[in-house]
């Protein structure tokens, strides 16, 4: 099986902040990967880390620690538009993506 | 308009059957991707292409096969297609391998 693990589901309020986590073990790392799929399209790209530490991009964050194997999404005010599922994909020695099996975010109002 | 393009949109298909998923970019990126995505599981590489004119195989390449004979085109063949290749089919594309892929809009393929 796929050495990377991200929650399935996950519930938030409108407005709120919301945490999604992904670990990964791997030896070879070329950085860390988010996505966003609206149900029924594609993935678009959210963000990517190669070092350790946040990157804020409006909304959202991700962070990255490459000794924990670790990175979360971090969203902030969350909209009902955000209602979609997340996938994390760490990038192998190989320059191949490895992916989780994406986590289902449900915003209620 | 820029991007990837894929077609058809969905297929269903009897088992047996020869069947190529077409994926067109028009963005110059040097490297492009097939991946089949299924219910509970992530995103799997079936064939890669680095540069035109060369393939590699992904993590699922059994009953596939590709071709990059220009750099904007890379098809998807199932030369006999059976039930388990039922799924989302996605090609994407990046300007080189190291760099974030961009994903076309999908091929919904069925096998009966």
């Amino acid at each position: 099986g796929q050495n990377i693990d991200q929650p399935t589901e996950m519930t938030a309020t409108e407005g709120a902040i919301v945490q999604i986590n992904c670990t990964y073990q791997t030896s070879g790392f070329n950085g860390l990967f988010w996505y966003q799929q609206h149900a029924g399209e594609a993935p678009t790209f959210l963000s990517y880390n190669v070092l350790d530490g946040l990157e804020e991009k409006g909304r959202f964050s991700s962070f990255l620690s490459r000794s924990k194997g670790y990175s979360y999404l971090l969203l902030k005010e969350l909209q009902m538009k955000d209602s979609a599922s997340y996938l994390c994909a760490y990038m192998d020695s190989n320059y191949q993506l490895i992916w989780g099996a994406g986590t289902k975010l449900i915003i209620k109002p | 308009i820029a991007g990837i393009t894929q077609a058809p949109t969905s297929q269903i298909l009897a088992a047996g059957r020869r069947m190529t998923l077409r994926c067109t970019q028009d963005m110059r990126h040097n490297a492009m991707y097939w991946y089949r995505q299924d219910l509970g599981l992530g995103l799997r590489l079936i064939h890669y292409s680095n540069t035109a004119g060369t393939t590699g195989k992904g993590e699922v390449p059994d009953g596939y096969s590709v071709s990059r004979a220009n750099t904007d085109d890379f098809p998807l063949t199932l030369a006999s297609a059976v039930p388990s290749q039922t799924s989302v089919y996605f090609c994407a594309s990046s300007d080189s391998p190291e760099d974030t892929q961009y994903f076309g809009p999908g091929t919904r393929l069925t096998v009966l």
